[in-house]
């Protein structure tokens, strides 16, 4: 079964840092383009981030750039989301979803994992 | 940078059929994907490219695109399909984003 478990999320002040963390499963996880997407609470969905499977392409929404980190590991099946000088507005469910491409204009997010919650709050 | 933009709630009779729709420059450039959002869990894909269902999405469930508009049509709608759907699609800026609408609350009657 294709799997992804994200962790790490909890309770931050404004200005700090937080790691989270994407454990995959159940597919050739170094063979596939990942992406971070967050929700804050009773909003819509925003993309935060891409990384491709090989790491050599790597984006990031203007809202984080600069801020926050996207970074995988191969060999351990992980992909990881370094925040930091957090704010207020980060606070959101975080999930990491698998990017997939058939050609360059038909992409999707699939799957998803069950999401993280970060809070922002002094 | 592009977006897209989405009815905020439709609603449709038990058995009717719904089209849930999305617009952005973007659509014309890249085919849009399609994602179901229940209360408290995390989001579904439900359509993508031209018309693709996953395996295990319902044949009820399709989609289409003309211009700058995608839409997903619900034919016979399930009181089960009543949830949050956001389309979602490359942004075609050039700048390597991706741009989410800001989803659509489909109650079914």
């Amino acid at each position: 079964e294709v799997q992804l478990v994200e962790s790490g999320g909890g309770l931050v002040q404004p200005g700090g840092s937080l790691r989270l963390s994407c454990a995959a499963s159940g597919f050739t996880f170094s063979s596939y383009n990942m992406n971070w997407v967050r929700q804050a609470p009773g909003k819509g969905l925003e993309w935060v981030s891409y990384i491709s499977s090989s790491r050599t392409s790597i984006y990031y929404a203007d809202s984080v750039k600069g801020r926050f980190t996207i970074s995988r590991d191969n060999a351990k099946n992980s992909l990881y989301l370094q925040m930091s000088s957090l704010r207020d507005e980060d606070t959101a469910v975080y999930y990491c979803a698998r990017g997939r491409e058939t050609t360059v204009t038909t992409n999707w997010f699939d799957p998803w994992g069950q999401g993280t919650l970060v809070t922002v709050s002094s | 940078s592009s977006e897209l933009t989405q009815d905020p709630a439709v609603s449709v009779a038990l058995g009717q059929t719904v089209r849930i729709t999305c617009q952005g420059d973007s659509l014309r450039s890249y085919y849009a994907s399609w994602y179901q959002q229940k209360p408290g869990q995390a989001p579904v894909l439900v359509i993508y490219g031209k018309n693709n269902r996953p395996s295990g999405i319902p044949d009820r469930f399709s989609g289409s695109s003309s211009g700058n508009t995608a839409s997903l049509t619900i034919t016979g709608a399930q009181a089960e399909d009543e949830a949050d759907y956001y389309c979602n699609s490359r942004d075609s800026s050039g700048n390597h984003k991706w741009v989410f609408g800001g989803g659509t609350k489909l109650t079914v009657l």
